[in-house]
């Protein structure tokens, strides 16, 4: 099963709070899962990303938390700006196959002033 | 370094016409992708190809749709007697290589309203 499922479709956030998208796959062959970040009118951009052999990974106010078992894994954005406005989609790879991506189908954030 | 280029970046077509959709990849990749997005719905893969050969269409529709990278010169997605349903925005990405430490980079898409 090839699919990435992505909840919620959109979300509405303070500024200041915290913004969390949740992705879900099936396919155990998946073992490299990023998430871009895609702004109108622009082709999505790679925001952070993280392998199935570490349960969390952090740049800066964007983390990612991996869950092996539940093959589940979240975007967890710190202290949203408006600057964050824009469309997240998780996405997963498999080993082997270059990178030809499974993409989930988007959120579409906007953080309020 | 330039990125990755795509145009046209906005392309209107009548139903029937053919559309051709370029892509340059990025300086010293040889990897190139091409996704389709529908609105309001994530990306999804349609061909894979490196310099002269197409490595996986699994995504390809199998009618009208064809691409093809060439030794020189940009990757090209065409779509023969364009319809309705192929209004959509069309990425190309591109790598250096198919290795699990590289990352793709996406042009900025070109646009297809088909009308």
């Amino acid at each position: 099963q090839q699919q990435v499922k992505q909840s919620p479709q959109s979300l509405i956030v303070q500024k200041g709070g915290i913004s969390i998208i949740n992705c879900a796959y099936e396919n155990t062959a998946f073992d490299y899962f990023p998430w871009y970040q895609q702004f109108p009118g622009k082709g999505p951009a790679l925001l952070i990303a993280i392998r199935p052999d570490v349960s969390e990974k952090k740049e800066g106010r964007f983390t990612i938390s991996f869950n092996k078992s539940a093959k589940q894994f979240s975007l967890h954005i710190m202290d949203s700006q408006p600057g964050d406005s824009a469309t997240y989609f998780c996405a997963a790879r498999i080993s082997g196959a270059g990178n030809m991506l499974t993409f989930g189908g988007g959120t579409r954030l906007m953080v309020k002033p | 370094n330039a990125g990755v280029m795509q145009n046209p970046r906005h392309l209107v077509r009548r139903r029937g016409q053919e559309a051709r959709l370029r892509c340059s990849p990025m300086k010293g990749h040889s990897h190139v992708y091409w996704y389709r997005q529908l609105p309001e719905e994530g990306l999804k893969f349609m061909v894979y190809l490196q310099k002269e050969n197409i490595i996986d269409e699994s995504g390809m529709p199998k009618e009208r749709f064809s691409a093809e990278f060439p030794k020189e010169g940009p990757s090209i997605l065409r779509i023969q007697q364009v319809v309705r349903g192929d209004s959509a925005a069309y990425f190309c990405a591109s790598s250096p290589r198919q290795n699990l430490n590289t990352e793709a980079f996406f042009g900025q898409g070109t646009r297809l309203t088909v009308v």
